[in-house]
């Protein structure tokens, strides 16, 4: 089955202490992303990346970190989470566009994060 | 910059009502118009798009017209039922930028709950 997976689905922790989010897709999909959801606010892009080694900031990108040695993962790192970190976060691939198709991202089930 | 705008909800809706929740956007540019649905607890789901003027999306229902003069895209249901609660996103990306390839630029959501 084509799915996005991320673990843990639920996470409470303190100031300060790192953590990571893993994320990985088994579609072979290119492009990954990484995104926060907030009441009111949508959803806003913290990271992307086109390809394996190659990363960029989106919207809201302070706090955090992505690597992306793998095609298939796409971890997202808190290295000193804050309160207003406080997010529920999704991730998600989808192949890179070929000619003008767009091509429709999938998305992880979600990562609800509390930083006491 | 580029945006969606949403109507604010929530909506509250008996079954088999009529739906409309309007989205509008600003872009330069012709982008590709989604709207995504999150049920409870779950991750995000396409639930239809459209990539050019005048194009129809369609799914379980749902539809919804590209408005170039108007630069809308407003989703429609003609009679909703229960199990159409959920948040409801609109989107876009394009298809022909570098640097921004394949991003969603979301609007904030709209609560949709259905009463029996």
């Amino acid at each position: 089955e084509a799915q996005v997976t991320q673990n843990p689905r639920y996470l409470i922790t303190v100031t300060g202490k790192k953590l990571t989010v893993t994320c990985s897709q088994n579609m072979n999909h290119e492009y990954m992303s990484w995104y926060r959801q907030d009441p009111g606010l949508g959803l806003r892009q913290i990271y992307y990346s086109m390809n394996v080694e190659v990363t960029d900031k989106g919207d809201v990108p302070e706090g955090y970190k992505v690597s992306r040695k793998e095609k298939r993962n796409f971890p997202l790192i808190l290295e000193s989470p804050s309160p207003n970190q406080t997010s529920l976060y999704f991730c998600a691939s989808r192949p890179i566009f070929r000619g003008r198709r767009p091509y429709e991202q999938y998305f992880g089930p979600g990562t609800r994060l509390t930083v006491t | 910059g580029d945006s969606v705008t949403q109507m604010e909800g929530p909506v509250t809706l008996s079954e088999e009502a009529f739906l409309t929740i309007n989205c509008t956007y600003t872009a330069t540019g012709y982008p590709s118009l989604f709207w995504y649905v999150q049920y409870p607890g779950e991750g995000l789901q396409l639930l239809l798009k459209a990539t050019k003027a005048d194009d129809k999306g369609s799914n379980k229902g749902f539809e919804a017209t590209y408005r170039k003069e108007t630069t809308s895209f407003h989703l429609e249901k003609g009679s909703v039922q229960v199990s159409d609660s959920a948040v409801y996103f609109c989107a876009l990306s394009f298809s022909d930028r570098g640097s921004t390839l394949g991003r969603l630029y979301f609007g904030r959501g709209t609560q949709l709950t259905v009463w029996p």
